[in-house]
C-alpha cells in the first residue's frame, strides 16, 4: 500500500490564482481530511469528508472547496489564493465510523504552499 | 470549543529520558494521541491511549493518562538523536473521527 499521497509537494501562486491539491489513498479508508499547518502551530482543520459524496467544514474552511466522488480521492482547491492561505497542507484518511483504533488517522507528506 | 495545550520546546542529552506534557480541556475525549514529524514529513502515528486506561507502555515509550488533571505524557526512554522532531498531542471524541491538535513540542536530542 502507498498509503495517503498528495501532488504537488511544493507549489508557488501568485494572488488570485487557483489550484487543486490533489489527495488519494489506497487503504478503503472512509474518512479523509484536510489539515493546514501554519509555521510553529498545530493542525487546523479545513475540510473532512465521511464518505463518498460526503463532506463537511472544519475549523478553517474560509476560501476553500473540496469534494469526494470516490472513496479514494479527496481533493481541496483554492479559487482565489491569497498571502494568508501560504502554508502545509496536509491530507489525511481514517477507517473511522466506530470506537477502537479505527479512528487512527494516516496523514500524507504535505503540500507546501507559498503564494505571493 | 476543544483546546490543546503543549510546552514549545525540550531538550535533552543522548541516553536520557524526555518527557513531553499535554493538556487537554475536552472532557469527553475518547482517545488521546501522540505524533511525530521529522522534518519536512508529514505526521506519524507514535501510540495512542484511550481514555479509560492510565498508562500505555510500547518499547520505549510509555504514554501516562490523568484523566481527572486532563493531562497526558509521553516518555520515551533511552533518547536518542532520532528521537529529535516534533512531537504532537491530540485528542479526539468519536465524532467523524475529527481530531483536535496541539501546536507540537520540538524535542532537540544532543549528542
Amino acid at each position: 500500500n502507498a498509503g495517503v499521497t498528495q501532488t504537488p509537494k511544493f507549489r508557488i501562486l501568485k494572488i488570485g490564482q487557483s489550484m487543486t491539491l490533489q489527495c488519494t489513498q489506497d487503504m478503503n479508508h472512509n474518512y479523509m481530511y484536510w489539515y493546514r499547518q501554519d509555521p510553529g502551530m498545530g493542525l487546523k482543520l479545513i475540510y473532512y469528508s465521511v464518505g463518498a459524496g460526503i463532506t463537511d467544514k472544519g475549523e478553517v474552511p474560509n476560501g476553500y472547496n473540496v469534494s469526494r466522488s470516490t472513496t479514494e480521492d479527496f481533493p481541496l482547491r483554492l479559487e482565489l489564493a491569497a498571502p494568508s492561505q501560504t502554508s502545509v497542507y496536509f491530507c489525511a484518511s481514517s477507517y473511522g465510523g466506530a470506537t477502537g483504533d479505527l479512528e487512527t488517522q494516516y496523514f500524507g507528506p504535505g503540500t507546501r504552499l507559498l503564494v505571493l | 470549543g476543544e483546546d490543546v495545550e503543549q510546552s514549545l520546546f525540550l531538550s535533552v542529552r543522548e541516553g536520557d529520558s524526555s518527557v513531553i506534557n499535554c493538556t487537554y480541556t475536552d472532557s469527553s475525549s475518547t482517545y488521546l494521541y501522540w505524533y511525530k514529524q521529522e522534518p519536512g514529513a508529514g505526521l506519524q502515528l507514535l501510540t495512542y491511549i484511550f481514555s479509560n486506561m492510565d498508562m500505555k507502555q510500547d518499547q520505549r515509550l510509555t504514554v501516562l493518562l490523568n484523566k481527572k488533571d486532563k493531562h497526558l505524557s509521553l516518555r520515551i526512554a533511552d533518547t536518542q538523536t532520532g528521537d529529535s522532531a516534533i512531537y504532537f498531542c491530540a485528542e479526539s471524541t468519536n465524532n467523524a473521527g475529527k481530531s483536535t491538535f496541539g501546536d507540537g513540542t520540538t524535542l532537540t536530542v544532543k549528542p
